[in-house]
């Protein structure tokens, strides 16, 4: 099964600095169709994900351009440009390419202030 | 706008039974591909299981650790969405979200707490 690893898993930051979140998977996540099945999620304290980043590099709607999503293959990349306080949270991956065995996230990335 | 709205969690013996709704609203159910997550306390998220739209056959997936315990089914007609969670084990203690799927997972209902004690 494909297992998707998250690095840091703690990411202490700056207010008004950037930030770096890594996802890497264990096998290729270009799907037959050409896509590329990796999203990225953000978790605040206390409320349900909502979805960031579809597609590697897809901002969802309504998701400020300060975050962005890069990679390729097995390599991927979430970054915040400049931190706010509303940014904290944990941060994570997702695969859907490889099915089965089914939807796999990562094991999450806290970034706190 | 999407709505989902989970119900039906609370607190449940090893070995019992528990059903979960997600009464859905904002877009067109019955075409619609829905997740639930799942999330035991301090921890990660682990996808449970899938079922495709009415045009698919409404066919399900689960994750490893629930297949042959958990079944997911749909009411169309009340844009509805159950888990039937049979044979429930300490750790399927969590937050249960429903979820709707547009490139993977997009909307997220808020969540109902399922705990399997003693």
């Amino acid at each position: 099964d494909v297992v998707m690893t998250q690095s840091p898993l703690s990411l202490p930051v700056t207010l008004g600095q950037p930030a770096s979140i890594s996802c890497r998977s264990s096998q290729s996540l270009v799907y037959s169709d050409g896509n590329t099945y990796l999203n990225w999620y953000q978790q605040r304290p206390g409320q349900s994900p909502r979805r960031l980043i579809y597609k590697v590099s897809n901002r969802a709607s309504g998701v400020p351009d300060r975050f962005s999503g890069s990679g390729s293959g097995t390599d991927f990349t979430l970054k915040i440009s400049r931190v706010e306080a509303e940014d904290v949270g944990v941060y994570y991956c997702l695969q859907g390419t490889h099915w089965p065995p089914g939807y796999t996230f990562g094991q999450g990335t806290k970034l706190e202030i | 706008e999407v709505q989902l709205v989970e119900s039906g969690g609370g607190l449940v013996t090893p070995g019992g039974s528990l059903r979960l709704s997600c009464a859905a609203s904002g877009f067109t159910f019955n075409n619609a591909w829905m997740s639930w997550v799942r999330q035991a306390p301090g921890k990660g998220l682990e996808w449970v299981g899938r079922m495709k739209g009415y045009s698919e056959g409404g066919t399900t997936d689960y994750a490893t650790p629930v297949k042959g315990r958990f079944t997911m089914s749909r009411d169309d007609s009340k844009s509805t969405l159950y888990l039937q969670m049979n044979s429930l084990k300490t750790d399927d203690t969590g937050v249960y979200y429903c979820t709707r799927e547009t490139d993977l997972i997009g909307d997220w209902g808020q969540g109902t707490l399922v705990t399997v004690s003693s």
